[in-house]
């Protein structure tokens, strides 16, 4: 266990549905991660968060719409996907400090394997 | 924009071979560089992490290095057993003002046969 949970673990939706996907960090780091793993493609870093601001949307579309209510909880709320957003949700979370600018080793969670259908 | 480039992309191996896993990167200006292991349908687990003012970093059985200048990292696993089958990512980290940001590897799938 890396101290990061993720919930569910798997998720099959429509595209009209809403969902959302949930991750917590038991390690009290500062920063959070949303990534996406496509088969065949690397990883891809979707928004990250530090001390609850986000200071990354790597041009993500507003269909995925991340939450960071404290520094321990991340959320990802789904509506009208597509088939192609299909993937697993990887969450990770790093000691990254924004004003110190240190960043540190990310632990990540077990993923939500995501099919749209 | 940094790129993280993996070879080869799939290895398979008789058990207790010693192995090379390679990863270049294209900005050599990194904080940091990651190893990760993932298994099929899981998370990441890092394995090490070697920060831009290191060579190398060793736990147990693996050792990885570090030549930022030729944007290269290695991973060596000593006597490989099938316990070590999984997928390996490289991930170069880099700071840019307030944020940190890992790049990703494709990945080299390795098979150990026993």
């Amino acid at each position: 266990e890396t101290g990061v949970t993720q919930t569910p673990r798997h998720l099959v939706m429509g595209m009209t549905n809403k969902k959302s996907l949930k991750c917590e960090q038991h390690l009290g780091h500062n920063a959070m991660y949303w990534y996406k793993q496509s088969a065949k493609k690397p990883l891809e870093l979707m928004f990250v968060y530090n001390f609850k601001e986000q200071t990354e949307n790597n041009s993500v579309p507003s269909r995925f719409s991340p939450e960071c209510p404290n520094s321990s909880h991340l959320f990802l709320h789904l509506h009208t996907l597509q088939p192609e957003d299909s993937a697993l949700y990887l969450c990770a979370s790093s000691q990254g400090s924004r004003l110190a600018g240190k960043p540190y080793e990310q632990y990540f969670g077990p993923g939500t394997r995501l099919t749209v259908t | 924009k940094q790129e993280v480039t993996q070879i080869p992309a799939a290895l398979s191996v008789p058990e207790g071979k010693n192995l090379v896993l390679n990863c270049s990167f294209t900005d050599s200006a990194i904080y940091n560089l990651q190893w990760f292991r993932q298994d099929p349908g899981k998370g990441l687990t890092s394995l090490l992490l070697i920060q831009s003012s290191q060579r190398e970093q060793t736990s147990g059985r693996l050792n990885a290095s570090l030549d930022k200048s030729s944007g290269r990292s290695t991973l060596y696993i000593a006597a490989s057993q099938p316990g070590v089958s999984a997928t390996y990512l490289c991930a170069a980290g880099n700071s840019g003002g307030s944020n940190y940001k890992l790049t990703f590897g494709k990945g080299t799938l390795l098979t150990v046969n026993p």
